[in-house]
Formats: C-alpha cells, structure tokens, sequence
C-alpha cells in the first residue's frame, strides 16, 4: 500500500506559465512534507519542505501548499524554467522534522518545461 | 550546504560477484545513514537505516544477509551486495541526515550481467 501518491507520472508546461504538482498520501502520522527534484543518474535534490502546522511555505519560484483534511499537497513552480524540467518527487516523514527519520516517497512525476 | 559522496558511481559486475558502495558525508557527521533503491520509473524505496555503532536496520522484504550494511565511522557507511543477480541491477542512492534535511548522495548505478 503507497502511502505517499504522486497520480500524475508526467506534466508538461509552457516555459513561464505554472507547474503544478500534486500529492496525496493517507499515513495521517505524517506530519513533514518535502519536494526533491532528480535528474536522470543523480541524487535527489532539496527544494522546499512544509510542516504540517502550517498550510503554505515559499521560497522564489517554488511554493507548497498543504491541506492536511484533504491530505493533500502540491507544489507551485512559477514562472517554470526550462531548466525545471526533471523529476520530482513528493516526501513525507514523521517525527521532529526530516532530519533523522525515515522518508517514503511518491513515484515522481516528470515535469517537461516547454520553451 | 553539505555534501553526500557515493562510489562508485556506476558499477558493472558479473552474477554471482559482490559489490562494495560508499556513502561519505563531506562535510558533516552523521550516525544515521539511509539506502534507497530505485527502479526505473519507480519511486525511491528505502532499504535500509544504517546506524554508527550498531546493527542496521531493515525494511520488510529486504535480505539483509544478500545487502550487508556497515557503517564504519560517523562519515562513512557502505553498502555490499552479495551474490549479485541480475535483478539486483539497479540504481542505489544513499542520503545523510542533518538536524534541518537530509542530503543525498548523487547514487550508484549497478549493473548486474
């Protein structure tokens, strides 16, 4: 059972306009969410994470939203770079922060930004 | 920000053979190491909590006598596959915890012929 869904395997966007990525999981302990963006043959990079006491964090471009009775998140690339274009996957933890616990992850989805 | 080294970062081996990957933390130490495994178009599963001083510890379905796990110092933690098969090929990524995130390493493909 995935705990941590990312329902769109690919997205693409027009360079400028918004990308917009979604998440659901149903594990309610979750109670810290992160964004990883991958490229093909390297690790997971950090984005942008959210605690679960608050519903909306930003930085720059990238801004998550979280809506814990929908147990839903998304994240908001605007304007999307081409430069975006990668896989990104969805996190959770539980725990004081992701420090030192576990993540599970979604399957990613794959952004293509359209110049 | 810190950094997570791994090495190999591919590897080819014949079935039947094992295979060491290291997993450095740079810059930080770190007691508590994670492996991941991800297949193609799949999403990252962790293996396995690797613990500085002790035994690591194992997600469910994951054998831990095939994926031994060492994590020697508070900057280094390897990973050796043994008797590796074919469907043992895959992309392994390793990840360092900090107080605020974790960090990855940039993984290790590996090819098992």
């Amino acid at each position: 059972d995935q705990q941590v869904k990312q329902n769109s395997p690919s997205l693409s966007v027009q360079e400028g306009r918004i990308s917009i990525l979604n998440c659901d999981y149903t594990n309610s302990m979750f109670d810290y969410f992160l964004w990883y963006k991958k490229y093909p043959a390297e690790g997971p990079t950090f984005l942008i994470s959210i605690s679960s006491i608050k519903d909306k964090n930003e930085d720059g471009r990238f801004t998550v939203f979280l809506n814990k009775s929908a147990k839903h998140l998304s994240l908001h690339i605007v304007p999307s770079q081409p430069g975006d274009s990668a896989v990104y996957f969805c996190a959770a933890s539980y725990g004081s922060g992701a420090g030192s616990y576990q993540l599970t992850f979604g399957k990613g989805t794959k952004l293509s930004v359209i110049p | 920000g810190a950094v997570v080294s791994q090495h190999p970062s591919w590897v080819i081996c014949k079935s039947g053979t094992s295979v060491k990957i290291e997993c450095r933390s740079l810059d930080f130490q770190a007691t508590t190491m994670f492996w991941y495994r991800q297949f193609p178009k799949q999403s990252l599963m962790l293996m396995a909590t690797s613990n500085e001083g002790s035994k690591a510890t194992y997600e469910q379905g994951v054998e831990k006598d095939k994926f031994l796990i060492n994590h020697a110092s508070l900057t280094l933690s390897t990973l050796t596959v043994t008797s590796a098969h074919p469907e043992d090929s895959s992309f392994y990524i390793c990840s360092a915890p900090t107080i605020h995130e974790q960090f990855f390493g940039p993984g290790t493909r590996l090819t098992v012929l």
